[in-house]
């Protein structure tokens, strides 16, 4: 199986602080990337970071790579009460002709104002 | 910013009974997808469309499941006979290439409820 599985399953932190998040998948994988889900809602492509990278930024999120461990991270810098939702990393496999998304189960974060 | 429409925003049908659910993408978008999220479960892969014809699916898109692009918009998904399993949040999803360099723009889901 290629699956992601992230943790915590459930974060809960004040306005103001970091949120980290971690994935780990099984299989190589041609890139990983994370969506955020508000409750009940769509998802929302947030970052996406290739193989042959090892950290990207864009605004207050940061995510790193790690392929030796087969993980990966999501930090959220100066958390806000908007950021409340699911986060989900999803990879995609290196094997040729998929391109399908296999995600984790996710981390609930709940940022307390 | 260009938005993937999903219709309805929740259906509720009888077991044994055919849904369709529909999905507009992005309209230069090239690549089409379903994916489906049982409640408190992960998000599953069903199937992508690629040039009128399913390019991969998943050991859930069985024969009960068949996708159709029946005009330049609109992409969809029919259940045939559904079960109460297939009770579930579909999300369909589009991208420009095969393998999105920005990711994959979903739509906002519908709710199918099997009674």
């Amino acid at each position: 199986s290629q699956q992601g599985e992230e943790d915590p399953q459930a974060l809960s932190i004040q306005e103001g602080e970091n949120a980290t998040m971690n994935c780990s998948y099984k299989t190589s994988i041609n890139n990983l990337q994370w969506y955020r889900q508000n409750s009940g809602r769509g998802l929302v492509h947030l970052i996406l970071i290739r193989s042959n990278e090892r950290e990207k930024h864009s605004g207050r999120l940061r995510v790193t790579l790690d392929t030796s461990k087969k993980s990966s991270s999501l930090l959220i810098t100066a958390s806000r009460a908007a950021d409340t939702a699911s986060y989900f990393c999803a990879t995609v496999f290196s094997g040729a002709g998929s391109y399908q998304l296999t995600f984790g189960k996710g981390t609930k974060l709940s940022v307390i104002p | 910013e260009p938005e993937v429409t999903q219709t309805p925003s929740h259906q509720v049908t009888q077991m044994g009974q055919e849904v369709i659910l529909r999905c507009v993408p992005i309209s230069n978008h090239l690549y089409f997808y379903w994916y489906r999220q049982i409640l408190g479960q992960k998000v599953e892969f069903l199937v992508s469309f690629y040039n009128n014809e399913i390019s991969e699916k998943s050991e859930i898109f069985d024969d009960q499941f068949s996708v159709e692009r029946p005009d330049g918009s609109n992409f969809t998904l029919k259940i045939r006979s559904t079960k109460l399993e297939d009770s579930a949040m579909y999300f369909c999803a589009s991208s420009e290439e095969r393998a999105p360099l920005y990711g994959y723009t979903f739509g906002s889901g519908t709710r199918l409820t099997v009674v």
